[in-house]
């Protein structure tokens, strides 16, 4: 039973298009974030969200906008990509701030 | 200059020898230091965290924190082939603040 589940796993898609990346734990954690790996393997939160209200947002282009219709979900939809969005996105859960964990990611080339 | 200073490495070391990695810290107002491992092409894994200064074990892992050197520390005894990954060590104050990761092969 996969704990932190990302669809889709990879996404190709043209510069200006719009996308989703979709989350789901089954942990019952109430604390859900969205990091970005670039291709240097630097890991950077983007957001976070604790019973589907944002409590971290970290200078992120307005483009990127997430939602969370409830504490199991948190999406992301990401408006007008730039070659600069290709990366990998890891959604990740907890019920504490240091034991946080990793869905497989989802990597995204933008062309 | 970052926050939370790794050397990305390569590491290469022989099967059976002890791993040693290390991060540097400027933010006081860090509280709790973790150790990620990551296989390739696949999501960070929580593999230790701990609080205080000094050490703590889980079998052939170490990890040690000196808060007064703001400097962190892994330790792999009996590296496997199967430890071959990149290591991430992570720190948080509201957030979790990563380094940059240290790729280590360990050579059968």
């Amino acid at each position: 039973d996969t704990a932190v589940s990302q669809t889709p796993k990879y996404l190709v898609t043209q510069m200006g298009n719009d996308k989703s990346i979709k989350c789901e734990q089954n942990l019952g954690h109430d604390t859900m974030y969205w990091y970005k790996q670039d291709s240097k393997k630097f890991l950077k939160i983007m957001f976070s969200y604790n019973n589907k209200e944002l409590i971290i947002n970290e200078t992120v282009p307005n483009r990127f906008s997430p939602k969370s219709p409830d504490k199991a979900h948190l999406n992301l939809h990401i408006n007008s990509l730039e070659l600069g969005d290709s990366a990998v996105y890891f959604c990740a859960s907890s019920h504490s701030p240091e034991t946080q964990y990793f869905g497989p990611g989802t990597r995204l080339l933008v062309l | 200059q970052k926050e939370v200073e790794q050397d990305p490495g390569p590491l290469s070391v022989p099967e059976g020898a002890i791993v040693s990695l290390n991060c540097t810290y400027s933010n006081s107002a860090f509280q709790y230091f973790m150790w990620y491992r990551q296989y390739s092409r696949k999501g960070p894994e929580l593999l230790m965290y701990t609080y205080s200064s000094g050490n703590k074990e889980d079998g052939r892992f170490t990890a040690q924190v000196d808060k007064s050197s703001k400097y962190i520390s892994l330790f792999i005894r009996d590296s496997q082939p199967s430890d071959s990954a990149t290591y991430l060590c992570a720190m948080n104050d509201y957030k979790l603040s990563f380094g940059a990761g240290t790729t280590v092969t360990v050579r059968a």
